[in-house]
């Protein structure tokens, strides 16, 4: 079946630095690629998407692009600030299993200090 | 488009009751989950509906039920809670067409069993 996996946290920065968070996936077919914000006390925020290979989902200076040979969709930001720490989930939908619900990794926890 | 609404809020209840938590989609969507969030488990998915029928289930015993009504909207109901309920209870509905694996979260239920 589908899966997610996803770079275990917590991740520390300093504001400004680079951001990566890795994420890889197994599907058949071609999933549709998800990356999931949730702040505290909150519920999860839809941050980007890529519904085909090679494709580049961004936001708010977030980028993620979907490679299809490596199986992942990495999340990356240039400069990140302290309003970004939060918990980063990437999701994957569809890929040829039908109906199914949408598969979440366990998440990444950001903190972004001044 | 107003977003996902979720009530209430918060929510503390004795072990051996039953408790009902009611979810409202984005305007138009017809696909309507739910998840149990809580930080050992991380996030898991209990069951999906799609035009009051419920399309997917995941594995939670039988405590946990739901529906979803003509309006589309959807209510989750757990009988004789279990201090393991305690949880964050998140709603996320689903547009018709388009991506319909695109999920937009309400802020969650925080359901507290003591």
């Amino acid at each position: 079946g589908n899966s997610v996996t996803q770079m275990e946290g917590p991740v520390t920065l300093s504001e400004e630095a680079f951001l990566t968070i890795n994420c890889t996936y197994t599907a058949t077919g071609y999933p549709s690629l998800f990356w999931y914000v949730q702040y505290p006390g909150e519920g999860l925020q839809l941050l980007l998407k890529a519904t085909k290979a090679d494709d580049k989902g961004s936001n708010k200076g977030f980028e993620a692009t979907y490679r299809k040979e490596t199986t992942s969709f990495h999340l990356e930001k240039g400069s990140v600030q302290v309003s970004d720490s939060a918990v980063y989930f990437c999701a994957l939908g569809g890929g040829g299993s039908g109906n199914t619900p949408l598969v979440f990794g366990k998440g990444t926890r950001l903190s972004v200090i001044a | 488009k107003a977003g996902v609404t979720q009530t209430p809020r918060y929510l503390i209840k004795t072990r051996g009751q039953q408790v009902t938590l009611s979810c409202s989609p984005i305007s138009g969507h017809r696909s309507v989950s739910w998840y149990q969030q809580t930080p050992g488990q991380g996030l898991q998915f209990l069951f999906e509906y799609f035009s009051e029928t419920q399309r997917n289930k995941g594995n939670f015993p039988g405590r946990f039920s739901g529906r979803q009504f003509s309006n589309s909207r959807s209510e989750m109901n757990v009988s004789t809670l279990e201090l393991g309920d305690s949880a964050l209870y998140l709603c996320a509905s689903s547009p018709s067409t388009g991506n319909t694996y695109e999920q937009y979260f309400g802020p969650g239920t925080r359901l507290t069993v003591t």
